[in-house]
Formats: C-alpha cells, structure tokens, sequence
C-alpha cells in the first residue's frame, strides 16, 4: 500500500456541488498538507495542519475547507466547485523538523479534479 | 513578484547532455534548498537537498546554492530518456516554517534518444 493515498484519482463534478478529497497516511507524520498544481503556476499551498488541532490557511484557501480527523487522515472539501478550482490536487507529509533529520515531503499519487 | 521563480520551459536535451535547471527567490530566511521530481501522472518526489550555501553530488545530479545571488541550480550530467519528468525547486525557511515548501512553477524536461 501506498505511504500516502489519495481518494477518489479522478473526479468530474457539476458546478455548485461540494466535494471531498481524501487522503490518508501511513508514514506516521504528524504534518499534513493540501496543494493544488496547475500548468505554469507549479504547487500552490491550500492548506496545512502540523497537527491534529492546528489548522491553518495556505496561499489560496478561499473556496476550500479541510479537516483533520485523525493524525493520518486529512480531507480537502470544494463547499461549492466552479470551474477554475479544476486542477490536480496533492496531499502530502512531512516529520516535524526540528531537530530532526530532513526527508522531505511523500506526496500521494493526487486527484484530478474537473469542474463542468 | 513570486517567493520562487522557475524558467517553466519546456526543455528538450538529446541523451548525453548536461542539463541545468535554475530558480531564483527573493525570500532571505530560506535555509533549506530542495530539489522534486515529478513524472507523469505521478505525484513530486525529493530528489535532493542542501542546507545553506554550497554544492551537493549524488550520482549524476548535481544541487548548488549560491546565497548570496539566491540562485538554486540542479545539474544532471550524462541525462537519459528516464530523466525525463518535471523538476521542481522548493526552498524552506526552516523554524516555525519548516517544512511549509513554496515550490517553483517546475520544468518540464524531456531527454530524448
């Protein structure tokens, strides 16, 4: 199984709908984080949690909400899509930094979002 | 102007080429330069880091970081087909940040046979 996977792969969903990506870890990491890639603008930040209680806004939260359920589970919700929110999205992990040794982010393999 | 700047591309080498890939960034707290790739259909992947100034080797890839300028440049000596994929710069401020990555817009790199 995958460290970190991401539900639904694809998803197309009318305009005004709410829709939830999910994504779930088994890396252990306390971090987790919401990023939406689009041609041209690379990886744009969402939002993060470095922990169960901590939530916190990225670049372009507007149009998006999340929840942190468990320490491996953190979910993206579109409350209501329109179509510039069709992107690739990535959830990602990473261990708490200080002091420790740095391996980066795991990404999940992402979900394609089409908004019509 | 953005944190990270990346030349998005594309680039296309012949197999056997030396490729650079460049960013620049405005952002003086960031400690941590890193390095993702990215294949198709396939989510970033680190493939190098360095911490502060300097240079870094690991097989054929090639990371440096000249602070001073804010420049990160990953080189890859001897490229292949297999090479191709998206690469991304991520710097980290390291502290209460660590770990929030601004990313690149990345570079799309295509070696050819």
């Amino acid at each position: 199984d995958a460290d970190v996977t991401q539900t639904p792969r694809n998803r197309i969903t009318k305009t005004g709908k709410r829709i939830m990506l999910e994504c779930s870890q088994t890396k252990g990491h306390d971090r987790m984080y919401w990023y939406r890639q689009d041609p041209g603008l690379g990886l744009r930040l969402i939002y993060y949690s470095f922990d169960v209680k901590d939530i916190n806004k990225g670049e372009i939260s507007d149009g998006y909400s999340v929840s942190r359920q468990a320490q491996a589970k953190f979910s993206l919700s579109l409350e209501s899509a329109i179509p510039n929110q069709t992107a690739l999205y990535f959830c990602a992990t990473s261990e708490h930094g200080t002091g420790a040794p740095f391996h980066g982010y795991t990404f999940g393999s992402g979900t394609r979002l089409t908004v019509v | 102007q953005k944190e990270v700047e990346q030349d998005p591309g594309p680039l296309s080498v012949p197999e056997g080429a030396i490729v650079s890939l460049n960013c620049t960034y405005s952002n003086s707290a960031f400690q941590y330069f890193m390095w993702y790739r990215q294949y198709s259909r396939k989510g970033p992947e680190l493939l190098m880091y360095t911490y502060s100034s300097g240079n870094k080797e690991d097989g054929r890839f090639t990371a440096q970081v000249d602070k001073s300028s804010k420049y990160i440049s990953l080189f890859i000596r001897d490229s292949q087909p297999s090479d191709s994929a998206t690469y991304l710069c991520a710097p980290d401020a390291g502290g209460t940040s660590y770990g929030k990555l601004t990313f690149g817009q990345g570079t799309i790199l295509t070696v050819h046979p």
